[in-house]
């Protein structure tokens, strides 16, 4: 079965980088797309870009330009989202999900919570 | 980018209730939109996909429909278990946008 684990919950002080994991199985990898999603407590679903494991191409959010980056291991099946220069606005649930061929997200990680403070 | 908008923002209604949830595009997206559902503490959920596409799994009473810049999501009687938000999305084009959700609460 297709699954998505990722890694666990992060404490970071503003300014600083935090680097979130999804380490996917049950299904060939290289395959489909991996989208980050984030979610503020309380708030809507916010695109934050998508990776191309094949490839290693990206496409980001113009919100996050510069600020992250999203990388991918075939070897482990894992992808990977930076993001840099954290503030208290960062504070927020990170998802990645499976893209398909229609664009939409079949199946979803568990979410990291990162908690920006000082 | 593509904008989504939701209608209602939340909502009341009892078990066995018919529930209709509305979700305009900013521009039209053909049928690239789907529904997902998300309770508390969990991640979202994929209910419906290219508009009208039950995913695998999901209960038969959850059911889409629309094109072009209008779709619908309808529970056609609702369970103790559907009690959650609900939010669509675009996958027109990039950056895929999402509603702002409908909260889904027993009357």
């Amino acid at each position: 079965q297709v699954q998505l684990v990722q890694s666990g919950t992060e404490v970071k002080k503003p300014g600083a980088s935090v680097k979130v994991s999804c380490k996917a199985s049950g299904y060939t990898f290289t395959g489909s797309y991996i989208h980050w999603v984030r979610q503020a407590p309380g708030q809507g679903l916010e695109w934050m870009g998508r990776i191309n494991p094949n490839s290693g191409g990206t496409s980001y959010a113009q919100k996050f330009q510069g600020r992250v980056t999203m990388t991918s291991d075939t070897s482990i099946s894992t992808a990977y989202m930076e993001l840099s220069r954290l503030n208290s606005d960062d504070t927020v649930v990170y998802y990645c999900a499976r893209g398909t061929d229609l664009g939409h997200f079949d199946y979803w990680g568990q979410g990291t919570l990162v908690t920006v403070s000082s | 980018d593509i904008q989504m908008t939701q209608a209602p923002s939340s909502l009341s209604a009892s078990v066995g209730d018919r529930v209709t949830i509305t979700c305009r595009a900013s521009q039209s997206i053909s049928n690239y939109l789907s529904w997902y559902q998300q309770k508390p503490g969990k991640a979202p959920k994929l209910l419906i996909y290219a508009a009208s596409s039950l995913q695998s799994g999901v209960p038969s009473r959850f059911s889409g429909s629309g094109s072009g810049t209008d779709f619908t999501l309808t529970i056609s009687s609702l369970q103790p278990e559907d009690f959650a938000t609900y939010y669509c999305q675009q996958s027109y084009n990039t950056p895929r946008t999402f509603g702002l959700g409908t909260k889904v609460e027993i009357k």
